[in-house]
């Protein structure tokens, strides 16, 4: 059984500029979170969509944003990158509630 | 503020005894708690988890325990191997709330020596 896929696994991009990144959850999973893993801040939580709703979000500012699609498929969109979105981006995806999230190898986001 | 807390950041142990991994929390809302497991270049691996109804859960050699009245819980891994060498994540979830917004500790990186 295919794990939780993220896409691409690294990423270089420069200030102001925008990004989208992507997660298949594992198949059956219909809740999909994403994680900034950040050396200074640990794994924070960015949000949570469940049949193509945020049910979730944490404390981020508006240029994240996410989405997921009828498949469970999710995006994550960064706008207006700064030097402090550099992070290791994170994708889990749950079965259902009292089940652990399973986690992709996330993405690896450098703003230069 | 930080409500999940992992004061060690890094921990080392001789193969075969035992790895104690420490958690502290402060939010009274949470009410399960789980541990993950993370290599580098991959994503963390879910371990062992608690709910607060129990004070101690076992899966082979690790053992999570719970002390809700210190907001305290602990890893235990034993016998420690080296393949154990990894960054350990706390993670809890507060009452009421679905399983899908974790609050993590900012890990401890254990290296067990041959």
């Amino acid at each position: 059984k295919a794990g939780v896929t993220q896409t691409p696994r690294y990423l270089i991009k420069t200030r102001g500029q925008q990004v989208t990144l992507s997660c298949s959850p594992i198949s059956g999973h219909r809740s999909v979170s994403w994680y900034q893993q950040t050396p200074g801040q640990g794994l924070q939580f960015l949000f949570e969509y469940f049949s193509e709703t945020q049910r979730n979000k944490g404390n981020f500012p508006g240029r994240f944003s996410g989405r997921q699609f009828s498949n469970s498929r999710s995006e994550m969109n960064v706008s207006t990158l700064e030097l402090g979105d550099s992070a290791l981006y994170l994708c889990a995806s749950s079965l259902g509630l009292d089940q652990p999230q399973h986690f992709g190898d996330g993405t690896r986001l450098s703003i230069l | 503020d930080q409500q999940v807390k992992q004061n060690s950041p890094s921990l080392s142990v001789q193969e075969g005894r035992i790895s104690i991994l420490n958690c502290d929390y402060t939010n009274s809302m949470f009410d399960y708690f789980l541990w993950y497991k993370k290599y580098p270049a991959e994503g963390p691996t879910f371990l062992i988890s608690i709910s607060s109804i129990k004070d101690k859960n076992e899966d082979g050699r690790f053992t999570v325990f719970l002390n809700k009245s210190a907001k305290h819980l602990s890893l235990h891994i034993v016998p420690s191997q080296p393949g154990d060498s990894a960054v350990y994540f706390c993670a809890a979830i507060p009452s009421g709330g679905s399983n899908y917004k974790l609050t993590f500790g900012k890990g401890t990186l254990l290296t067990v020596n041959p």
